[in-house]
Formats: C-alpha cells, sequence, structure tokens
C-alpha cells in the first residue's frame, strides 16, 4: 500500500526566506506525486504534479519540487515566503494505473512571520 | 472553465437522518472521486467513478454511497448518520488519470 510522510506539523518561517516542506513516500513503483494547498474553508488547489519526465517540478506561486527517486522524496519549495502563502500544504501520492485515488500525507501548516 | 462545483456548502444533520451531496465535475471531466476530511483522520478517498463506473473504494462502511451519472454529474449519500461523519466532504474531478482538480467542499454538521 501506499503511504506518505509530511515531516513537521507546523513549519514557520520569516518572510522572504526560503520555504522547505518534506514529503517523503512509500511505493512498490515510482507513483504520481502532487502538492496541494488548502486555504481556510476552502478546497484544495492543485500546487503541483510530477507524473513522469522531468524530476524538477515547477507549479504556480513560485512553488516547485524535485522528485527523488533514490530518497523516495518530492519536497516542497519556495526560494521567498510571502505572507500570503499562509495555508496548509498536503502531499499526495497515485498509482500510475488503476484510476484516481490520492493518499494524502498528514499536512503541514505554514506560518509566515514579518 | 468553470471549476467544482458541490453543493449545499453547509449542511446539518441530526443522527440517524440520510443526506445527498451533490458535484458538477469541470466540463469534459469523467473521473469523479470524494473525499472526507476530517481533524482526526485528515484526507481519507472515499470512491471514484468514472463513465458511470465505480473504479476505486476506499474504506468506509456501507452507509456511505455514490453514483455517477451520464453527464458526469456525482452524487455522494450517507445513510443513519453518525456524529463521527461530520466532516468536510470534498469531490476532485479530473479528464482520467494523474491529476484532481476539487471543489470548495461541503461542510457537513451532524448534531
Amino acid at each position: 500500500a501506499q503511504s506518505v510522510t509530511q515531516l513537521g506539523s507546523h513549519v514557520s518561517v520569516s518572510e522572504g526566506a526560503l520555504v522547505l516542506l518534506r514529503c517523503n513516500y512509500s511505493s512498490s513503483v515510482p507513483p504520481y506525486l502532487f502538492w496541494y494547498v488548502q486555504y481556510p474553508n476552502q478546497g484544495l488547489q492543485l500546487l503541483l504534479k510530477y507524473t513522469s519526465a522531468a524530476t524538477l517540478v515547477k507549479g504556480i506561486n513560485g512553488f516547485e519540487a524535485e522528485f527523488k527517486k533514490s530518497e523516495t522524496s518530492f519536497h516542497l519549495t519556495k526560494p521567498s515566503a510571502h505572507m500570503s502563502d499562509a495555508a496548509e500544504y498536503f502531499c499526495a501520492v497515485s498509482e500510475r494505473r488503476g484510476g484516481n485515488k490520492l493518499t494524502f500525507g498528514t499536512g503541514t501548516q505554514l506560518k509566515v512571520e514579518l | 472553465k468553470a471549476g467544482v462545483t458541490q453543493t449545499p456548502r453547509y449542511l446539518i444533520k441530526t443522527r440517524g437522518q440520510q443526506v445527498t451531496l451533490s458535484c458538477s465535475p469541470i466540463s469534459g471531466h469523467r473521473s469523479v472521486s470524494w473525499y472526507q476530511q476530517t481533524p482526526g483522520q485528515g484526507l481519507q478517498f472515499l470512491f471514484e467513478y468514472f463513465s458511470e463506473t465505480q473504479r476505486n473504494k476506499g474504506n468506509f462502511p456501507g452507509r456511505f454511497s455514490g453514483r455517477q451519472f451520464s453527464n458526469s454529474r456525482s452524487e455522494m449519500n450517507v445513510s443513519t448518520l453518525e456524529l463521527g461523519d461530520s466532516a468536510l466532504y470534498l469531490c476532485a474531478s479530473g479528464p482520467s488519470t494523474d491529476t484532481q482538480y476539487f471543489g470548495p467542499g461541503t461542510r457537513l454538521t451532524v448534531l
């Protein structure tokens, strides 16, 4: 069975600082990987996805993530945090075959301080 | 394109009642999935429908059911509601595989 581990349920950074949110996955074969963001009282917004080819994936709002097979990781980064980045971030994995079934991590709440 | 829409956005029910939630996918998307989000259990997959057929199912009791219509719109039903069913129910749609786009959710409160 697939699983996702997000290290750090809460991360706090200063505005302008690097954002690094960690995600490790467990899967017998390379899966599809996703990062979603959730603002209060809203649904999930897709930030970026890894499905094949390029291991460095660029997403919306200046976020990017690198797929590292050897480390089974898919960490999310942003060079410079903005106050508007404060939200909860979810890493998710799905199998390449068998339809759409996302397995989510427990989420990381990002706080951005002045 | 319009995004995924879910109705109603908020719902209050009492224990023992049943509830039906509706989801309209993005135009052209044939896959619709449902997720339950709670503070204790996080985001959990309920089921997925593709072209009116259930393609995947999560580990939820039979009280949770769903269906998809020929226009790809989907409904999920929860019968005999329990307090623990209080949650945000999220619907997501996708063209086939690999990417899903989420709606705003329906907040269900069971009293």
